[in-house]
């Protein structure tokens, strides 16, 4: 069974571009969250996505925003990027509220 | 979710039985016990987790105390592939917010 892919693994922007990140979830799995994990600190929620609804999403300014499409891939895009935005972010799908399970993450870093 | 305190890091020798200890007092009764390690800039991987009764998996055994109030992960083998950070997390299912929170973990180093 395939586990959460993630695209790119790694993504290079200037301050003040647009990043797009890309998440595809386990077969049958509904819901998918989004984490980031700046260098030494720990995972920070960001969004929580289950059928194609946002359901809940972390302490992070509005230019984090993203969505969930029908066949439950979910893309989280960030606007006017700023230095400390560097980070790896990282998916997690899950079966409704269920066991969470984690993609490999995708590499930001913002000049 | 509850608080959970583990060692920041050990050591095991390769081929040992490394065990990971976890205090989390103020669990609830509907809260379960969840483990996850993250090997440098990877994603954090699911390993086992429990409510009461001690489970094991093809990667590890979870050994709760039957006040729940800690629980040891134990890997019975270990390898150099299971240098890793550990994170032992309590959490309940609801539709409230299922965000998973990350302590700082144990570092476990295995060595030849």
């Amino acid at each position: 069974e395939a586990g959460v892919t993630q695209s790119p693994t790694h993504l290079i922007k200037t301050r003040g571009q647009q990043a797009t990140l890309r998440c595809s979830p386990i077969s049958g799995h509904t819901s998918v969250y989004w984490y980031q994990q700046a260098l030494g600190l720990g995972l920070q929620f960001l969004l929580w996505y289950d059928e194609g609804e946002e359901r809940n999403r972390g302490n992070f300014p509005p230019r984090f925003s993203g969505r969930q499409f029908p066949n439950y891939s979910s893309e989280l895009n960030v606007n006017a990027l700023e230095l400390e935005d560097s980070a790896l972010y990282l998916c997690a799908s899950s079966p409704g509220t269920d066991t969470q399970y984690f993609g490999p993450g995708t590499r930001l870093t913002v000049l | 979710d509850a608080k959970t305190t583990q060692p920041p890091s050990m050591d095991c020798a390769e081929g040992r039985a490394a065990n990971l200890p976890c205090n989390h007092s103020t669990i609830s009764g509907n809260e379960y016990v969840y483990w996850y390690r993250q090997i440098h800039s990877q994603g954090p991987q699911y390993i086992i987790h429990g409510l009461k009764n001690n489970e094991t998996n093809e990667m590890a055994s979870l050994i709760i105390t039957e006040d729940r109030k800690s629980s040891t992960l134990i890997l019975p083998h270990a390898t150099l592939r299971d240098t890793a950070v550990y994170y032992c997390i309590v959490r309940v299912y609801n539709n409230a917010g299922n965000m998973l929170t990350f302590g700082g973990g144990t570092r476990l180093m295995v060595k030849p």
